[in-house]
């Protein structure tokens, strides 16, 4: 079975600039997270979609951060404008349900913000 | 604001000796709790997942539960360099799938 796959691993930009960060899901979760990471730190959540609805977005920066998942499925998180204090690891994971479920992290996305 | 407090480290076990890590929560409510291992640059990978009072155990990984303390615990038996990481500690906030992450526990198992 695929695990959760993300795009780009890695992204370089410079301040003020926008970028994007891709998400599929393992098969079958209707549950997808956004998560950043800083260093030395556990993952907060940003967002939670339950199918292709936000359910929990209390965590991100709304002047700054969208996300959005059409038709249910790959996931997108945009920054714009992108500020240094953005720089982190950007993690996707998916759950099968939204309740007590295993949760399934991807790769990451190290964003380096200059 | 709900928390997980965990021991920074780094914990340093000698090869083959018992790691003990642990991990208190804030939220009275919370009903599932999970312990993730996260290589440097890697991903948290899923170790144990626990739900009631009590031991779970899964080969050389032993987690515990108390809810009445609000304490987690994850035992590594006969630790290996390979069990190098840190370690976080979840628990999800209260009836929802929002975990909470602690800031993890780094552990060093020395040859």
């Amino acid at each position: 079975e695929a695990g959760v796959v993300q795009s780009p691993r890695y992204k370089i930009i410079e301040k003020k600039q926008p970028v994007a960060f891709w998400c599929n899901p393992i098969s079958g979760h209707n549950t997808l997270y956004w998560y950043l990471q800083n260093l030395g730190q556990g993952p907060e959540l940003l967002i939670r979609y339950e199918n292709e609805e936000a359910v929990d977005d209390s965590q991100l920066p709304k002047d700054r951060f969208s996300a959005e998942r059409l038709k249910g499925v790959d996931s997108t998180l945009k920054i714009q404008p992108a500020e240094l204090g953005d720089s982190a690891v950007y993690l996707c994971a998916s759950s099968f349900g939204p309740d007590g479920e295993t949760q399934y992290f991807g790769p990451g996305t190290r964003l380096l913000v200059l | 604001q709900k928390e997980v407090e965990q021991n920074s480290g780094p914990l340093s076990v000698p090869e083959g000796a018992i790691a003990s890590l642990n991990c208190t929560y804030s939220d009275r409510g919370s009903q599932s709790f999970f312990w993730y291992r996260q290589y440097s640059g890697k991903s948290p990978e899923l170790i144990m997942s626990i739900y009631s009072n009590g031991d779970k155990e899964d080969g050389r990984f032993t987690a515990q539960l108390n809810k009445a303390s609000q304490y987690v615990s994850l035992l590594i038996r006969d630790s290996q360099p390979s069990d190098s990481a840190t370690y976080l500690c979840a628990a999800d906030g209260g009836g929802y799938n929002k975990l909470i992450f602690g800031a993890g526990t780094r552990l060093a198992v020395h040859p």
